[in-house]
């Protein structure tokens, strides 16, 4: 079956460090990959996504290549900030429902 | 357009009672998606709707949990008796139009807030 493996956390960062969270997947198919944040007292936000290999997702400074020769979809910031502060979680969609499988998510804390 | 809407935000019962939880997709979205996350772990697939028919429940954990979506719209995830094992935050997520793989599969999933469920 399907699943993700994420980078354990918590990581803890000095703002304007620069952020990697790990993230593999083993699935059959063509996945679509996914980076959920979910933010103090909020609910998931899709951060980005790619839907093919080499694709790169983008958004708000983080992003993600698609590796299908690794199976990875690591997640990168050049400089974070406090407001970055959250649980991330890596995830695929596959078939034709495209029900999401989910990573044990990050918790991403940022210090100033 | 409003987001997908969950009620109550946070529910706390004794075990053995009765929860209802509610899920309001964005309007229009034939997908309706039940996860939950269960004591910090991974957030896992519970089930899916079409529209009123359920696709896909093999997330379903035991017959205690009994989820609809009478009309099509809002769905419904009741847990009779609760146990202590369910406590968690229940997420539903909603997805556009049911239709081709290619024109429609790559398009995300919006989620609630979630529900907050304590057990106690």
């Amino acid at each position: 079956g399907n699943s993700v493996t994420q980078m354990e956390g918590p990581v803890t960062l000095s703002e304007e460090a620069f952020l990697t969270i790990n993230c593999t997947y083993t699935a059959t198919g063509y996945p679509s990959l996914f980076w959920y944040v979910q933010y103090p007292g909020e609910g998931l936000q899709l951060l980005l996504k790619a839907t093919k290999a080499d694709d790169k997702g983008s958004n708000k400074g983080f992003e993600a290549t698609y590796r299908k020769e690794t199976t990875s979809f690591h997640l990168e910031k050049g400089s974070v900030q406090v407001s970055d502060s959250a649980v991330y979680f890596c995830a695929l969609g596959s078939g034709s429902a495209r029900q999401l499988t989910f990573g044990s998510g990050t918790q991403l804390t940022v210090l100033p | 357009e409003a987001g997908v809407t969950q009620f109550p935000s946070h529910s706390v019962i004794e075990k053995g009672q009765t929860v209802t939880l509610r899920c309001d997709p964005i309007s229009g979205h034939d997908n309706l998606y039940w996860y939950r996350r269960v004591m910090g772990k991974e957030i896992k697939f519970l089930l899916h709707f079409v529209k009123e028919s359920k696709q896909d429940e093999s997330g379903m954990p035991n017959n205690r949990f009994l989820a609809e979506r009478t009309g099509g719209t809002y769905s419904t995830l009741k847990v009779q008796p609760a146990e202590l094992e369910d406590s968690g935050v229940y997420f539903c997520a909603s997805r556009t139009v049911w239709g081709p793989l290619t024109t429609y599969s790559n398009q995300p999933q919006h989620f609630g807030d979630g529900t907050r469920l304590s057990i106690l």
